[in-house]
């Protein structure tokens, strides 16, 4: 059963850093692509960030290129995005996501078949 | 940029009524469409994929239809869990870029 558990979310100041984990279980980690897709309190989904596979590809969306890094680590079967310079539009509930259905290329897959319950970021002062 | 436009923002209808629900894309995506589910409080789940694919486990009431610019997700008779917001997404080839549509509030009449 896919399982994917995020963590590190939290209140943190405009122009400070936060990383975010997830936590893959349930499936060979190894082989799929992961997503970040954020959600802004009561509007709509916003897809962030994509890695490959091995981690040899990254995708970026306009509003967090050069600020936002993602990336995976397989042996920990965890994917992990580093937010510096965090906007105060930044804050969201951040949900991770395994892409396993469509045309893939590098496992970078067309669409989100499994999701974790997200974490909260607020960038406030 | 690709623009996913849903229709209408709000439905309201009752259970065991069909749902209607139309996302029309700006420019043609071919097949290569998505829809989702997100019920309060929970994280989106996948229902249809190209178009027309159903995802693993998700009931036979949903169904999806189009190609080109114009998509529907039929809900054939609605269940009290159905009540809640859906989207359509797309993925542009490469690089990929994945939008969403602005999601339409599926309520209780």
């Amino acid at each position: 059963q896919v399982h994917l558990v995020e963590s590190g979310g939290g209140v943190v100041q405009p122009g400070r850093s936060l990383r975010l984990s997830c936590a893959a279980s349930g499936f060979i980690f190894s082989v799929y692509g992961m997503y970040w897709v954020r959600q802004a309190p009561g509007k709509g989904l916003e897809w962030v960030a994509v890695i490959s596979y091995d981690g040899s590809e990254k995708f970026y969306a306009d509003s967090v290129k050069g600020r936002f890094t993602i990336s995976k680590d397989n042996s920990k079967n965890t994917v992990y995005l580093q937010m510096n310079s965090l906007r105060a539009e930044d804050t969201a509930v951040y949900y991770c996501a395994r892409g396993g259905v469509g045309y893939c290329t590098n496992a970078v897959c067309p669409y989100f078949d499994f999701w974790g319950q997200g974490t909260l970021v607020t960038a406030s002062s | 940029e690709i623009v996913l436009t849903q229709s209408p923002a709000t439905l309201s209808l009752s259970p065991g009524e069909r749902a209607t629900l139309s996302c029309r894309a700006s420019q043609s995506v071919s097949s290569y469409l998505a829809w989702y589910q997100q019920r309060p409080g929970q994280a989106p789940r996948l229902l249809i994929y190209d178009a027309s694919n159903r995802a693993t486990g998700i009931p036979a009431r949903f169904s999806g239809s189009g190609s080109g610019t114009d998509f529907t997700l039929t809900i054939s008779s609605l269940e009290p869990e159905d009540f809640a917001v859906y989207y359509c997404q797309h993925r542009t080839n490469w690089p990929p870029m994945y939008t969403f549509g602005q999601g339409t509030k599926l309520q209780i009449k």
